[in-house]
């Protein structure tokens, strides 16, 4: 089975605060991403990586930078927190249009 | 216009009826589309992929396209309760990402 874990469930972390949430997936999978997911919004990409140290722009990259030093983890990280950043943070990897989601990690900006 | 658009619901069936839920999507150059299901506090799983015109089955899923009207569909037939959850539609336009749509609630009832 594949299997993807992310580094916490739940965090809380204030304002101004460097955050970094980390991704590993155990399937050899080149492509990794990130997304949030707020309500009525649905699943954002923020960006996405096709291999290791190459890094693309989804949607909403603002606020966030990502980093890939290694095939099986993807980092995701908030340079400064900000309370718009209040959002489920799913991460997937896989091959062509099959994603394969982590359980995701429920960030809260005070 | 939304890239990938979707009725948020919720689409209300009774157990042992026909769910149907749609999708449309703008880039006329999209390849492929994807079908994942969302239970409520759980991450996304993909359940149906269709590339050509027409349709495809699985078990009780039947996916639909129509590349003309830029229409995707999925049908679950004998619907039950556990089907009751989010549906997300996705397109993959030829980047190595997926665009979802914001997703179909649908409630399956006793």
């Amino acid at each position: 089975d594949v299997k993807v874990t992310q580094s916490s469930r739940y965090l809380v972390k204030r304002t101004g605060e460097k955050v970094f949430l980390e991704c590993v997936q155990d399937m050899d999978h080149e492509n990794m991403f990130w997304y949030r997911q707020d309500p009525g919004l649905g699943l954002r990409l923020i960006y996405f990586s096709y291999d290791v140290k190459m890094k693309e722009k989804g949607d909403i990259p603002e606020g966030y930078s990502v980093s890939r030093e290694k095939k099986e983890r993807f980092s995701l990280i908030l340079e400064s927190a900000s309370t718009n950043q209040t959002s489920m943070y799913l991460c997937a990897s896989g091959r062509g249009g099959t994603q394969y989601f982590g359980p995701g990690t429920r960030l809260l900006v005070l | 216009q939304k890239e990938v658009e979707q009725n948020s619901g919720p689409l209300s069936v009774p157990e042992g009826a026909i769910a149907s839920l749609n999708c449309t999507y703008s880039d006329r150059g999209s390849q492929s589309f994807f079908w994942y299901r969302q239970y409520s506090g759980k991450s996304p799983e993909l359940i149906m992929f269709i590339y050509s015109n027409g349709d495809k089955e699985d078990g009780r899923f039947t996916a639909q396209l129509n590349k003309a009207s830029q229409y995707v569909s999925l049908l679950i037939r004998d619907s039950q309760p556990s089907d009751s959850a989010t549906y997300l539609c996705a397109v993959n336009t030829g980047r190595r990402a997926l665009t979802f749509g914001s997703g179909t609630r649908l409630q399956v009832q006793p």
